[in-house]
């Protein structure tokens, strides 16, 4: 199994631009989450999953969309980028939620770098 | 709203020594809380996971503790090494896994 995979792993965007940052897991998970890590911040959560037509915003989502069309793939759109959104964003998955310790484990991708000028 | 606190400050020690990192949180105890590890420019990894009605957890060379009293986990690692050099997050379950929250994490740095 590849587990998650994201791409690009690095991007420079100008102001006002958009792009989209692929997030592709195998390991057949329910449940998806897009987080950004800034320096010396803990990962906060924009937009999560619960399966294939399902999204849902968490707790920084402006800014950003997502859709789910498979279990498999999860995309997260920025539609006009923002000084603000450079950050180093990580996808994750989890088999289901609320049952412990290898349910609601996450597994990471290896994140994305986008830096906005 | 619930909030974790790491030491943001690395920890420095030095090889074959045990190494504590503290998580504190200050609202209501979660249902369980994990520590993950995180290399640089790689994602947070799973390392252990402690319910509420667990004192201890221990898998190999590491030790998580949970204290709802004191609202605080500890995580030990013992005969640290310096492949143990890392950091390590804290995250706090909500109600479900999408309500997970993360700690900042603490730099652990082990010297040889």
């Amino acid at each position: 199994n590849a587990g998650v995979t994201q791409t690009p792993k690095f991007r420079i965007l100008k102001i006002g631009q958009s792009m989209t940052l692929q997030c592709t897991q195998d390991m057949n998970h329910n449940y998806m989450y897009w987080y950004r890590q800034d320096p010396g911040m803990g990962l906060k959560l924009i937009y999560y999953s619960v399966g294939a037509g399902i999204t849902d915003k968490g707790e920084v989502p402006n800014g950003y969309n997502v859709s789910r069309s498979t279990t498999e793939d999860f995309p997260l759109r920025l539609e006009l980028a923002a000084p603000s959104q450079t950050s180093v964003y990580f996808c994750a998955s989890s088999p289901t939620s609320g049952g412990g310790e290898g349910t609601d484990t996450q597994y990471f991708g290896p994140g994305t770098r986008l830096t906005v000028l | 709203s619930q909030k974790i606190e790491q030491n943001s400050e690395a920890l420095n020690i030095q090889e074959g020594k045990t190494a504590t990192l503290t998580c504190n949180y200050t609202n209501y105890s979660p249902a369980y809380l994990q520590w993950y590890r995180q290399d640089p420019g790689r994602g947070p990894v799973f390392l252990l996971l402690i319910r509420e009605n667990e004192k201890e957890k221990r898998k190999e060379r590491l030790k998580v503790t949970f204290d709802t009293t004191l609202k605080q986990s500890l995580f030990h690692i013992t005969a640290s090494q310096p492949a143990d050099s890392a950091t390590y997050l804290c995250a706090l379950d909500q109600g479900g896994g999408f309500k997970t929250i993360f700690g900042a994490g603490t730099r652990l740095f082990v010297k040889a």
